[in-house]
């Protein structure tokens, strides 16, 4: 079964440092790997994908995220945090040879601090 | 703006009662999905339907049922409600038949709660 594992509930920042937010995966396959964004109060909002093209994959207002075969993990980050990226992250996996569900992490907590 | 529609936008109700929460996915899309985000159990798959058939299932409790209509619009019907129902309730959609993209696009959400 594919499953998606976040490390941490909680990140803080502060603006203009590095942000990085963990993320493992478990699949019995080639899996497609996603991070969305969720601003409070809002939808869900995709950053960027992963779906067996290029291993580093940029996504909106400068994230990435590396997907890593060896380590089964697909980190997300950024190399200056913003005021605005305050939000809850989800790493998610897509059931891709089933019925393309969608599998939510726990989601991570991101607070940027002045 | 993703394209996906949710009415309503905020539901208040008792418990016992029924709602019919409507989803309408983005132009060409096939496949619609319900999603259910509440605090004790995160987001999680509901049902998923694909050119007006079911496709599957996920933990959705028998009181829930949904359809998705000719014109591809879905509706997710929670009945018997209790006050573990009150969640954000997303739709969203995607086409299947882009097979590089797995992508599935949200709608804004529907806030459902019970009292």
């Amino acid at each position: 079964a594919q499953s998606v594992t976040q490390l941490d509930s909680h990140v803080s920042v502060s603006e203009g440092t590095p942000v990085l937010l963990r993320c493992n995966y478990s699949s019995s396959y080639s899996p497609s790997l996603f991070w969305y964004v969720q601003h409070p109060n809002k939808g869900l909002q995709l950053l960027l994908k992963y779906t067996s093209a290029a291993t580093l994959v940029k996504g909106i207002n400068g994230f990435e995220a590396e997907f890593k075969k060896s380590e089964t993990s697909f980190h997300l980050t950024k190399p200056s945090a913003h005021m605005s990226d305050a939000a809850e992250y989800f790493c998610v996996v897509s059931d891709r040879w089933g019925t393309d569900k969608l599998i939510f992490g726990t989601g991570t907590r991101l607070q940027v601090f002045p | 703006d993703s394209g996906v529609t949710q009415t309503p936008k905020h539901l208040i109700t008792a418990t016992g009662q029924r709602v019919t929460l409507r989803c309408s996915p983005r132009s060409g899309d096939l496949s619609v999905y319900w999603y259910q985000q509440s605090l004790d159990q995160g987001l999680q798959f509901l049902i998923q339907y694909y050119n007006g058939e079911e496709r599957a299932k996920g933990n959705i409790l028998e009181r829930f049922s949904a359809q998705q209509f000719p014109d591809l619009h879905s509706e997710l019907n929670l009945s018997s409600l209790e006050l573990g129902d009150s969640a954000l309730y997303f739709c969203a959609s995607s086409d299947p038949r882009d097979s590089d993209s797995y992508e599935q696009y949200f709608g804004p959400g529907t806030r459902l709660t019970v009292t």
